[in-house]
């Protein structure tokens, strides 16, 4: 079986510009969880959507939104990107409240 | 508030040696999960283990072991006879069991395994 997929897997953007994530979760699981790693930190929650629905938020500006689509697959967007937004973006998917399986994540780089 | 402290920022150690990665975590939840992950240089986070908090026997897979006390707020990972391929950043993680699943991660620990 597939594992967690993202895409893209690097991005280079300038500040202010605005950027979106993709997630594709395992087969069969429901739930997608974002995270961003900055660079010698650990992950960070951002989000975690359960069938369609936000279900926890971190403490990010609302310059961060996601979605969760019909077929489980997440979108994370990034409004007004900030340099401090370079980092790895993560993306976890899990069957609802079982362990979660992390993707190869998305290394977003703001000039 | 839960948090994770992972105190040990970087361990190096000659190959075949035996090596403890330290895990404290703080959760007011009275049930929980205890994780842990290896990052390897490529980026992506490898499940290792999940421990419930009801179960406080050790578990060994292989040359990998964890230890879980709860006395101490602790949940340790000891890799015996370590190996190069080994190298990696190690993040004990933590969460609440039931509702939805936030998981709060340390800092993460950089073992270096020289040959």
């Amino acid at each position: 079986d597939a594992g967690v997929t993202q895409s893209p897997t690097h991005l280079i953007k300038t500040r202010g510009q605005h950027v979106t994530l993709r997630c594709s979760p395992i087969s069969g699981h429901k739930s997608v969880s974002w995270y961003q790693q900055v660079l010698g930190q650990g992950p960070q929650f951002i989000f975690q959507y359960y069938e369609k629905e936000e279900r926890g938020r971190g403490n990010f500006p609302d310059r961060f939104s996601a979605r969760q689509f019909p077929n489980y697959s997440s979108e994370l967007n990034v409004n007004a990107l900030l340099l401090g937004d370079s980092a790895l973006y993560l993306c976890a998917s899990s069957k609802k409240d079982n362990e979660q399986f992390f993707g190869p994540g998305t290394r977003l780089t703001v000039l | 508030a839960q948090k994770v402290t992972q105190a040990q920022t970087e361990i190096s150690v000659v190959e075949k040696e035996d090596v403890t990665l330290d895990c404290v975590y703080e959760t007011r939840d009275t049930t929980y999960y205890l994780f842990w992950y290896k990052q390897p240089p490529s980026g992506e986070l490898v499940f290792l283990i999940r421990r419930n908090s009801f179960d406080e026997q050790n578990e060994i897979s292989g040359r990998y072991s964890w230890n879980f006390q709860k006395s101490t707020s602790s949940f340790n990972f000891t890799i015996t006879a370590s190996q190069v391929v080994d190298s990696a950043v190690y993040f004990c993680a933590l969460s609440r069991s039931g509702g939805y699943q936030k998981v709060t991660f340390g800092i993460g620990t950089k073992l270096q395994v020289i040959p």
